[in-house]
Order: structure tokens, then C-alpha cells, then sequence
């Protein structure tokens, strides 16, 4: 598997709550994504980063933020959470090439707002 | 703006028979596409890419420009292959969308 890491694997949280999920890689990869997986909508696009600090929304961006400080890492923070945000996230990398790179994952984290 | 559709939520078919995933796309300029595997217990990861016109465990799938269309299809299919399936679209930004994501069965 990539050196792609994503902590932690299970989380349950409260309503209202803030919630980080970090994603870690060893592979040194320029782009980072974060997806949710739910039932019916397969998997949407929250935001990515393509290199340190330059990050841009995806198509479920609200209610989320994310920050990239260093290449490594790539947090997820859902600022108040909620219960529609209870999901599976994942989180991918991507290195840089002539079109057409390879997308690694992790595991997923599972989340549960009560 | 980018956008995959994967009409089929769900697909049984048998042993041996042929299966077909669909994949439609919009997007104005020139899209590299994808096709990501999630098996059971498993990462997701990439079956294939268009740029390659490679075929991996029997699947081949052709970008139909004129169609906007990136089709899955394997003549024979085997029961290791239920899993589900998404289509990936990257435009020029590196943002990669995914659709919905298509469940294949197939039965003994």
C-alpha cells in the first residue's frame, strides 16, 4: 500500500462538536484529497490541496475546512459537526505527472455525529 | 464544471456472461478518466485509466468523445470481480470527481 495513513479509523462525536481527521503520507505526493463516502452519492469531492497552503473547495465544501501546513499533512475539520456529517471519509494523494496519476487511498476514517 | 454519471446503482449478472459499467462525463476540455475498484474490506484503488488504453483483469473501457462516454466492459465475467466500481473524471485544475459508483454483482 501507498504511504498513506489516515487517524483516527473510527470516531464518534457529538453534535456541535469540532472534529479533526488527519490524513499523513510518506510519499512526498503534491496533491491531497478529501472525499465522504455515503450510500447513493459514491464519493464527493470536499476539498483538495495542491502543495503547501493551497488548498481549494470541492463540491461538498460547507461545513468543512481544511488546512496543509507542511507536504505530509492534510487535516480535515469539521468546524460544528452535524449529523448529516456522519460518513465515511477518505483521503487520497496524487503526485504530479503528464496527466493521468495514479490516486492512492486510505483506509478511511468512520464518523458518527450523535 | 466537471460532472460523472453512473446511471446503474446496482448490476447482477452470472458468471461468464458479459458486463458493461456505464460511465458519461461533462466536461468542456479534454478529461483524463478513470475507473476505480473498491473490493470488499479493501482500499479503493485504480483498475484503469484511458491514457493507457491498457487492459487489467480482462476490463477494457474506451473514451467515446462524440458520446462523452468512458463504458466499463469485460467479455466474461468472474465472481472475484463483485465490487463496486467508480468512474473518475480530472480536469485541468487536478480536481479528480468521482460519480456515484456502480455495484457489481456476479453470481455463481
Amino acid at each position: 500500500d501507498a504511504g498513506i495513513t489516515q487517524s483516527p479509523r473510527h470516531k464518534v462525536t457529538e453534535t456541535g462538536t469540532p472534529v479533526t481527521l488527519r490524513c499523513h503520507q510518506t510519499e512526498n505526493h503534491r496533491y491531497m484529497y478529501w472525499y465522504r463516502q455515503d450510500p447513493g452519492h459514491g464519493l464527493r469531492l470536499i476539498h483538495y490541496s495542491y502543495g503547501v497552503k493551497d488548498t481549494d473547495k470541492g463540491e461538498v465544501s460547507d461545513g468543512y475546512s481544511v488546512s496543509r501546513s507542511k507536504t505530509e499533512d492534510f487535516l480535515l475539520t469539521l468546524e460544528s459537526a452535524t449529523s448529516s456529517q456522519t460518513s465515511v471519509y477518505f483521503c487520497a494523494i496524487r503526485a504530479p505527472g503528464q496527466g493521468s496519476t495514479e490516486a492512492f487511498f486510505g483506509q478511511g476514517t468512520r464518523l458518527t455525529v450523535v | 464544471a466537471q460532472r460523472v454519471t453512473q446511471p446503474e446503482k446496482l448490476l447482477s449478472v452470472f458468471k461468464g456472461a458479459p458486463v458493461e459499467l456505464k460511465c458519461n462525463y461533462s466536461y468542456s476540455g479534454s478529461p483524463e478518466l478513470f475507473w476505480y475498484v473498491q473490493y470488499s474490506r479493501q482500499r479503493l484503488q485504480l483498475l484503469l485509466r484511458h491514457i493507457s488504453r491498457e487492459s487489467i483483469k480482462g476490463f477494457t473501457a474506451d473514451l467515446n468523445k462524440g458520446e462523452t462516454s468512458f463504458h466499463l466492459k469485460k467479455p466474461f465475467a468472474q465472481e472475484e470481480d463483485s465490487a463496486m466500481y467508480y468512474c473518475a473524471l480530472e480536469g485541468g485544475s487536478e480536481k479528480l470527481v468521482f460519480g456515484k459508483g456502480t455495484k457489481l454483482t456476479v453470481n455463481p
